[in-house]
């Protein structure tokens, strides 16, 4: 158990709907990072936040959105839902950020687009 | 920009026998390097990290990991593989000093064993 919570586990929703993905990091760790993993795709970083801010963005479309709350859990928004945003969500947390800081992944959030 | 190549995407072996999963990475600074173990239904666990000092590092569940700079690669290894290990590996870069704490992952290993 790596520490990080991941609510739902699973998701299924239809193409055009919106959804939201919830993470809760470690106890004190302030940075967050949402990563997607896809058959086509592999493992692609799409944004961390640190502390409440953005800090980084990766590949994330315009659809996704994502905050940091001040109680440090995360939200990824996913709108305007296609058959390709299918994919395993993660969301890692670290203490820090700008460092080599070890990342802890959660277990991952499944989500399926019919 | 940093990438990393996994140059197996499937590795097969028997029990007992060593294993060794390559890697390959490209970055235009100083990079840190993770290996990553992926159990089926599961998040990603840190199996061991390259962050500076000694090239051979020595990680969880027998596994090590050594850095060539010259060759710019970061094979992991291990002496015995055992059926528990059957996962997908994923070797993980990050040049933070540009890219900030975010990871770059290869395409992933299967490491299938077979008693």
């Amino acid at each position: 158990d790596s520490g990080v919570t991941q609510t739902p586990k699973h998701l299924i929703t239809a193409t055009g709907q919106r959804v939201t993905l919830r993470c809760s990091p470690r106890s004190g760790d302030l940075s967050v990072y949402w990563y997607q993993q896809s058959l086509d795709q592999g493992l692609q970083f799409l944004i961390q936040y640190y502390n409440g801010e953005e800090r980084a963005k990766g590949n994330i479309l315009e659809r996704f959105s994502a905050q940091q709350f001040p109680d440090l859990h995360s939200e990824l928004n996913l709108s305007s839902l296609e058959l390709g945003d299918s994919a395993l969500y993660f969301c890692a947390s670290s203490v820090g950020v700008g460092g080599p800081y070890e990342q802890y992944f959660g277990p991952g959030t499944r989500l399926t687009v019919t | 920009a940093q990438s990393v190549t996994q140059l197996d995407s499937q590795v097969p072996v028997f029990e007992e026998a060593p294993v060794e999963l390559r890697c390959n990475y490209s970055s235009s600074v100083s990079v840190y390097l993770f290996w990553y173990v992926q159990y089926p239904n599961q998040g990603l666990q840190l199996l061991l990290k390259y962050l500076s000092g000694s090239t051979l590092v020595k990680g969880i569940n027998g596994f090590e990991a050594e850095f060539n700079k010259s060759q710019t690669s970061f094979h992991l290894r291990k002496p015995s593989v055992h059926i528990s290990d059957t996962a997908e590996y994923f070797c993980a870069v990050s040049d933070w000093e540009t890219s900030g704490s975010r990871l770059t992952f290869g395409e992933g290993t299967q490491l299938t064993v077979n008693p």
